[in-house]
């Protein structure tokens, strides 16, 4: 079956420590994002990709890093630099999206809580 | 930089009667594509509808519409007919399609949706 795939589902660390967030996708999807989500919040964008070793920062990159060397993973790492890393990680995929191509929805992996204490 | 706005943070509304969830937007580019998101409280992000900014027509898909004012920037969902299951917390995002740009998306806070039996 096509989708997003997101491990693991809960994930604890200490504070000071890295720690990387998988995303695959099997979609063959062009383009790829990350977002967080804080309870009771919006989505708000992290990283997000349109092409393979691409990537372009979204609203709260500060403190996250992230790859995409191959078309189907796109990995987040928290870094310790980031000060409240405690939250929700949505991955996506779609089609690229430009004037050209308008429509196409993301679809989204079933996510990762992290906790960091 | 893009915006959108999303002002009832919680709605009600009766088994099997429309409900109107509210979504504003603000952005300098002409080309743009909305979307609507349903996530549940298991925290899968499902997609409903999308409209474009070019598209003259408002969009529909099934019990959902998109009520796209463009001059007003709004992009309200309705939902007919509501059933128990559509209890969830909805988002309304946009999405960039200019080449600098080009695939960049902003969520709003959302709405919680309660359907009352």
């Amino acid at each position: 079956d096509g989708g997003i795939t997101q491990s693991p589902k809960y994930l604890f660390r200490k504070e000071g420590q890295n720690v990387t967030l998988s995303c695959e996708q099997n979609l063959n999807h062009d383009a790829m994002y990350w977002y967080r989500q804080d309870p009771g919040q919006g989505l708000r964008l992290i990283y997000y990709s349109q092409i393979v070793n691409d990537f372009q920062k979204g609203d709260i990159a500060e403190g996250y890093s992230v790859s995409r060397e191959k078309k189907e993973s796109f990995p987040l790492t928290v870094t310790s630099a980031q000060k409240n890393p405690t939250a929700f990680y949505l991955c996506a995929s779609s089609t690229r999206s430009d004037i050209a191509n308008p429509t196409y929805e993301q679809y989204f992996g079933p996510g990762t809580r992290l906790t960091v204490t | 930089a893009q915006k959108i706005t999303q002002t009832q943070p919680g709605m009600f509304v009766q088994e099997k009667e429309a409900v109107t969830l509210d979504c504003t937007y603000d952005t300098s580019d002409q080309s743009y594509g909305l979307f609507w998101y349903k996530q549940p409280s298991s925290g899968e992000m499902i997609f409903l509808i999308y409209q474009g900014s070019y598209d003259e027509q408002n969009a529909t898909e099934g019990r959902y519409s998109l009520n796209f004012q463009k001059a007003r920037k709004s992009a309200n969902l309705v939902i007919s007919a509501s059933q128990l299951g559509d209890s969830a917390m909805y988002f309304c995002a946009m999405r960039e399609l200019r080449n600098t740009n080009a695939g960049k998306s902003t969520f709003g806070d959302g709405t919680t949706l309660t359907v009352k039996p």
